[in-house]
């Protein structure tokens, strides 16, 4: 069903810099629509991090930022953090069949 | 601060009705500017939209499941809900229910924090 594809796993150690990748399709992505970004952790709301392709919601570290560039998306975590090891999904607008509101295929963040 | 809770029953038996209700406290459900989401995740596996309503009942929903799906809105509760219709066990996942702008504000933000369905004889 996802319609945005992202990398499984990415993984880190402490203090260091990963990035996230969120690729589309000219439906969506490249069609000009904007990428959101959240953080899922089990058992609790899911949180928003990134909105508009690289704003940040208040309450959000400035360690987390966003990017957007064609058809892809990024979501970049500097000094990496063990609270950070969750999922990490994308989500944008898209106008085909799939459906208004497509989500990326989810990111596992391991801090090791 | 605006808050959402997904409320309903956590077992469901297959061919039957899923139905779910998500409360919204700290602020009006009866606002032009929003529509409210229902999202779920399968076990293992990622996000899926559901469906959309609007406090006017204005609804769109995901063409995979629009069959099946009904969203409604009750404003003097506050409430919005879902009925998933002859449900099998690939529709057992955690239910959530969210707030998004309309476009190009088309964020979620905030989510309730979800509810396991299982369906299961």
């Amino acid at each position: 069903q996802s319609v945005l594809t992202q990398p499984p796993s990415v993984s880190g150690a402490p203090g260091q810099r990963i990035t996230i990748s969120c690729t589309g399709s000219s439906s969506n992505i490249g069609a000009g629509y904007d990428v959101h970004w959240y953080q899922v952790v089990p058992g609790t709301a899911p949180k928003l991090l990134i909105y508009g392709n690289n704003k940040r919601p208040s309450g959000v570290p400035d360690r987390f930022s966003g990017s957007k560039s064609g058809t892809s998306a990024s979501l970049a975590i500097t000094g990496l953090q063990s609270e950070d090891e969750t999922d990490y999904y994308c989500q944008s607008y898209d106008t085909s069949l799939s459906g208004f509101y497509v989500f990326g295929t989810g990111t596992k963040v391991t801090v090791l | 601060q605006l808050q959402l809770q997904e409320s309903g029953p956590g077992l469901v038996t297959p061919s039957e009705t899923l139905s779910l209700t998500c409360t919204v406290s700290g602020g009006s459900l009866s606002t032009s500017s929003y529509f409210w989401v229902w999202i779920r995740q399968p076990p293992g596996k990622g996000l899926e939209w559901i469906g959309s309503v609007d406090y006017s009942g204005s609804t769109y929903y995901n063409p995979s499941l629009k069959s099946r799906v009904t969203t409604s809105v009750d404003t003097s509760k506050n409430q919005f809900s879902l009925e998933l219709r002859s449900v099998t066990s690939e529709d057992t996942a955690v239910y959530y229910c969210a707030r998004i702008g309309r476009y190009p504000h088309n964020w979620l933000d905030p989510w309730g924090q979800g509810t396991l369905v299982s369906v299961s004889p």
